[in-house]
């Protein structure tokens, strides 16, 4: 399964717009790139998902480099609420669900007030 | 449910014992996935199900562990004779598994605390 690398933590002011890259010069062209988020004390939760157009959602945008080997999940104004750990996976469209899915250990972001 | 399921949400046992560990997913979703996750680290794949059957279980750390899905519904999670290093929080995920995008659900958590 193709990796991800990811910073192991970020900081960000509350209100400020943050930018979490992610890396995965590995991706094949079947891959999803995957954002999931994990608050304290709970599982993770699906955040966003690309395959080669960035995309918006309620929750952020995702921004996805023109040769697929970077991505940027982009949270617009930081709240206390953001503070997780974002996970980066890539996920082959081609099997669907079924397939081994593995995390990295994500990045930590800290949300000042 | 509306969501995955999992129990206990805490268990404390001894060292040597046996326990039981259950996930609930989603209804219909034919893709089941277990992880474990201790204090301050990320997620480590353990085994994942397509209906009721374990395609890849190179996760599993050891021997004591084993897994099993019934019915494509239900699965539990068994750890033989616990040791220290088996607490951690062991978490279940389900997915529909049709060709798409594969997003994961996740469940709370099951806490492991082992003495």
């Amino acid at each position: 399964d193709a990796k991800t690398t990811q910073p192991n933590s970020m900081e960000s002011n509350e209100e400020e717009p943050v930018h979490l890259p992610c890396n995965h010069s590995t991706i094949s062209g079947t891959d999803y790139i995957h954002w999931y988020r994990q608050l304290p004390s709970q599982g993770p939760e699906y955040v966003i998902h690309g395959l080669t157009s960035n995309v918006n959602n309620r929750m952020a945008s995702l921004a996805i480099a023109e040769d697929r080997k970077s991505s940027t999940l982009i949270l617009h104004r930081a709240t206390l609420r953001d503070a997780a750990v974002y996970y980066c996976i890539l996920r082959d469209r081609t099997s669907g669900g079924y397939q081994k899915v593995t995390f990295g250990t994500g990045t930590k972001l800290q949300v000042i007030p | 449910g509306a969501g995955v399921s999992q129990s206990p949400s805490n268990k404390v046992t001894e060292k040597g014992k046996d326990v039981e560990l259950r996930c609930d997913p989603i209804s219909g979703h034919t893709a089941l996935y277990w992880y474990r996750q201790s204090l301050g680290q990320g997620l480590e794949f353990l085994i994942y199900f397509q209906g009721n059957s374990a395609p890849d279980k190179s996760g599993l750390p050891s021997d004591r562990f084993s897994a099993e899905r019934t019915g494509g519904s239900v699965s539990t999670l068994t750890i033989q004779r616990t040791q220290q290093e088996d607490s951690a929080v062991y978490l279940c995920a389900s997915s529909p598994g049709t060709r798409g995008t594969g997003e994961l659900f996740f469940g709370e958590g099951s806490r492991l605390t082992v003495l």
